[in-house]
Parts: structure tokens; C-alpha cells; sequence
């Protein structure tokens, strides 16, 4: 049980730049997050997904996109990456409101990407 | 909407000292308090939750919070800390009783550590 796994784990991209970050659970969760983490500023809430097919925005949406194409997988894209997108970018699932530990976040280990 | 504040950073201690870290929300409704570790270069783990009943919860490594309503707090303590708590701690809260209490509003966190 490998639980939240993120690929790649460091990455450093040129402005403009594209990219896509996966974020994989095997508990079968229904909810999934996306996160960044910047000193000083603790979490904040990229995009999320309550199920298979839908996304929606989080606190700092702007300048990515998210897809939930598997229940087990959701992406997150930068389409044209900038300097103020440096960040730790973590990857977090949660079962459904009404299961067991349904309000308990599983996190991913993270990816430090840097844009220059 | 709701928000949480960690009110110290840094909170430096010496080893089998008590330590309290300290955090206060804000919310217009009934809340699910939380509060995550992060060790260095890691993700997040759950520590400890209270969603409801006795206001007072624990962990299996020695720390509790306590709820307290009129306060609007969910401090952090541990009566004798090691070594290995040196980490960073972060406080979240979700609004409970449905709507969007899937998500979480975190804290920008404490690092606490723990000199011998």
C-alpha cells in the first residue's frame, strides 16, 4: 500500500515552460487535492476534485489546471510556467464525507519545483 | 469564511522541556480542528483531530489540544518534548456539519525546535 505517491520529486523549468505534476492514491479515496507550500504561508489550496471527472478551484487557482480523468490520478498543470510558481507542490486524498477518517488528509511527499 | 492563525513562527526549547504552540480560528459555523506534522523534507501527517465530543484529544506520541469554543483556540501541547518533535506544526480547520467541510484552511505553521 503505497498510499499518496508524486512524480517527479524535483523539477526546474525555464519561464514559459510547461509541465505536469501526478499525484497517484491506491486507497480508493474519492477526494483529491492539490496544494502549495511557500514559507511563511503555510498550505495553500491549489484545486480539488470530490470525484472522477470534476474539478474545482481552490484558494490560488490562477495559472494552473487539474484533470481527474481516473479515480486514482489527478494532474496538475502549469501551461506556461513563471518564477512566482516556485514552490513545494504537495498532493493530498481523503475518503468521502461520511466515511471512515473522512476528514483525514493523506499526504504526498511533495515536489520542489523551481522555475528560473 | 474561515481562518486560522498560529501566533509564533518559531518556538525554540531545550530538550524534556514543555512546549505549547499556539492557534486560534476564526468561523461563522461549528468547526473540525486540526493539527499536521511536517518532519524536514517530508509531507504532512495527521497528528491529532477533534470533530466532536470530549474537547480534549491526544496523540500516540504525547501530545494533546484542547477545544476551547469561547476562545476560538486549539492550542498544541506536549509536557516533555524529544528530540525527535523538531518539525513543523500546522493548525487547519474545516466547517463542520456539511457543505464544503471537506476542505481544509490551514495555518502558516510553527517550527519547533527541540535543542539538547
Amino acid at each position: 500500500n503505497a498510499g499518496v505517491t508524486q512524480t517527479p520529486k524535483f523539477r526546474v523549468l525555464k519561464t514559459g515552460q510547461s509541465m505536469t505534476l501526478l499525484c497517484a492514491q491506491d486507497m480508493n479515496h474519492e477526494y483529491m487535492y492539490w496544494y502549495r507550500q511557500d514559507p511563511g504561508m503555510g498550505l495553500r489550496l491549489i484545486h480539488y476534485s470530490v470525484g472522477e471527472g470534476t474539478t474545482a478551484k481552490g484558494e490560488v487557482p490562477d495559472g494552473y489546471n487539474v484533470s481527474r480523468l481516473k479515480k486514482q490520478n489527478f494532474l496538475l498543470g502549469l501551461e506556461s510556467a513563471a518564477p512566482s510558481q516556485t514552490s513545494v507542490y504537495f498532493c493530498a486524498s481523503s475518503y468521502s464525507i461520511g466515511g471512515p477518517n473522512s476528514y483525514e488528509q493523506y499526504f504526498g511527499p511533495g515536489t520542489r519545483l523551481t522555475v528560473t | 469564511a474561515q481562518s486560522v492563525t498560529q501566533l509564533d513562527s518559531q518556538v525554540p526549547v531545550f530538550e524534556e522541556a514543555p512546549v505549547e504552540l499556539r492557534c486560534n480560528y476564526s468561523s461563522s459555523v461549528s468547526v473540525y480542528l486540526f493539527w499536521y506534522v511536517q518532519y524536514p523534507n517530508q509531507g504532512l501527517q495527521l497528528l491529532l483531530k477533534y470533530l466532536s465530543g470530549s474537547t480534549l484529544v491526544e496523540s500516540i506520541n504525547g501530545f494533546e489540544a484542547e477545544f476551547n469554543k469561547s476562545q476560538t483556540s486549539f492550542h498544541l501541547r506536549k509536557p516533555s518534548v524529544h528530540i525527535s518533535d523538531t518539525a513543523e506544526y500546522f493548525c487547519a480547520v474545516s466547517e463542520g456539519g456539511g457543505g464544503s467541510n471537506y476542505k481544509l484552511t490551514f495555518g502558516k505553521g510553527t517550527l519547533l525546535t527541540v535543542n539538547p
